[in-house]
């Protein structure tokens, strides 16, 4: 069974560009979410979406916006890139069929590096 | 509010020895506790998770979590040791759906 999908594998921008990652959730699962992980850190909640609407959001700033798509699958993108910015960026996703607590499965993630 | 503290940055063992890592949370209601594992430029993978079930959790590979309410704790065990598990340990506290919250990792490091 194909796993969580994360593309492109990498990235490298320029400060104030911006940039939009795609995730494709497990066949089946409804709901996707968004990490950042920073070098040495725990990954940071940044959105979950369930049938396409915004069901979660972590403490980022405006310039991080994402959607979901009818198939699922969802993109974040983030705009005025900071050096800050420069991570490693998991997507998750989980069925949303009433299982308590929710597993998340993650894909391999999308590191961005910002120059 | 939640978040988890993870005790130790750094668990060095030798093959073959046990493995302990240490996990205390905090939770304004019945937390839900999970232990993921980050190989070297893979994604996370999941260890475990406490569902309320049973206070002592079996895992992937051997290892297994016991939670325990009046320490608010959640550590991570294995009796022994093996090469492959050199990793980052993650645990993660959730409100139940859209949120994880991470501790900050502790690298396990086995050496032969």
């Amino acid at each position: 069974d194909a796993g969580v999908t994360q593309s492109p594998t990498h990235l490298i921008k320029t400060r104030g560009q911006q940039v939009t990652l795609r995730c494709s959730p497990i066949s089946g699962h409804k709901s996707v979410s968004w990490y950042q992980q920073v070098l040495g850190q725990g990954p940071q909640f940044i959105f979950q979406y369930y049938e396409k609407e915004e069901r979660g959001r972590g403490n980022f700033p405006d310039r991080f916006s994402a959607r979901q798509f009818p198939n699922y699958s969802s993109e974040l993108n983030v705009n005025a890139l900071l050096l800050g910015d420069s991570a490693l960026y998991l997507c998750a996703s989980s069925l949303s069929s009433g299982e308590y607590p929710e597993t998340q499965y993650f894909g391999p993630g999308t590191r961005l590096l910002v120059l | 509010a939640q978040s988890v503290t993870q005790l130790d940055s750094h668990v060095s063992v030798s093959e073959g020895t046990p493995v302990l890592l240490r996990c205390n949370y905090s939770s304004s209601y019945s937390p839900s506790l999970f232990w993921y594992v980050q190989h070297p430029n893979k994604g996370l993978q999941l260890l475990l998770k406490y569902t309320s079930a049973a206070t002592l959790v079996k895992g992937i590979n051997g290892f297994e979590a016991e939670f325990k309410k009046s320490e608010t704790s959640f550590h991570l065990t294995k009796p022994s040791a093996h090469m492959s598990d050199a990793a980052e340990y993650f645990c993660v506290v959730s409100d139940g759906y859209s949120t994880l919250t991470f501790g900050k990792g502790t690298m396990l490091l086995v050496s032969p």
